[in-house]
């Protein structure tokens, strides 16, 4: 059971807008930065989104990170096949003075 | 850039100890914090703990009793070390750099390929 509650799945056409959520506490996301990572079939997690809506360099401005109290919301625009992947979000938690992460959703382009 | 390698036994008998070492290239261990984040079959990720390169430790509370990380700077390398495993302990495990000095503010933004590890006699 991850202590950051994410839908398992989502999906989309190409072309279309996706959001996945990010559900925490006042002791993980209520209090800290949220961040997101992309996680391709059979490869290590990308770092996607920092501190809540940033962006490393490389990562297109399709992809927006937003927060707002104790969740979380990662927005994909303009879908491609390639955006197939699992998106995982993460936090740090005071409580446990230590990352806390999501159970990660399955992004399915239809 | 920055590279991280992870390397160790990728089968584990039950009650022994799982040994992982983790070698960064291309870049300093020094003045960062590194990390073992681990992802059962199927499952979220979960995070292990970091350490500093001078040697601190942070655990996470569940593993805290079972868990030993340590750094080796003159090799550029850090390792993971999980006592008493169990067949809950199978999963892929990463090493990751945390990007800034303060853990609590920094993301996760150099990945190792990850490693497979099984718990099976």
């Amino acid at each position: 059971q991850s202590v950051l509650t994410q839908p398992p799945s989502a999906s989309g056409t190409p072309g279309q807008r996706v959001t996945i959520s990010c559900s925490g506490s006042s002791s993980n996301i209520g209090s800290n930065y949220v961040y997101w990572y992309q996680q391709l079939p059979g490869t290590a997690p990308k770092l996607l989104i920092y501190r809540n809506y940033q962006r490393p360099s490389g990562v297109p401005d399709r992809f927006s990170g937003s927060k707002s109290g104790t969740s979380a919301s990662l927005a994909i625009s303009g879908l491609r096949s390639e955006d197939e992947a699992d998106y995982h979000c993460a936090t740090w938690d005071d409580s446990l003075s230590g990352w806390v992460f999501g159970g990660g959703t399955k992004l399915t382009v239809l | 850039q920055v590279q991280l390698q992870e390397s160790g036994p990728g089968l584990v008998k039950p009650s022994e100890t799982l040994s992982l070492t983790c070698t960064v290239s291309g870049g300093s261990i020094s003045s960062f914090f590194w990390s073992w984040i681990r992802q059962p079959p199927g499952k979220g990720l979960e995070f292990i703990g970091y350490i500093y390169y001078s040697g601190s430790t942070t655990y996470n509370p569940s593993l805290k009793s079972r868990v030993t990380i340590s750094v080796d700077t003159s090799k550029s390398q850090f390792s993971l070390r999980l006592s008493s495993v169990t067949a809950a302990d199978t999963a892929v495990y990463y090493c990751a750099r945390v990007e800034l000095g303060i853990p609590r503010t920094s993301a996760f933004d150099i990945w190792g390929q990850g490693t497979v590890v099984t718990i099976s006699s």
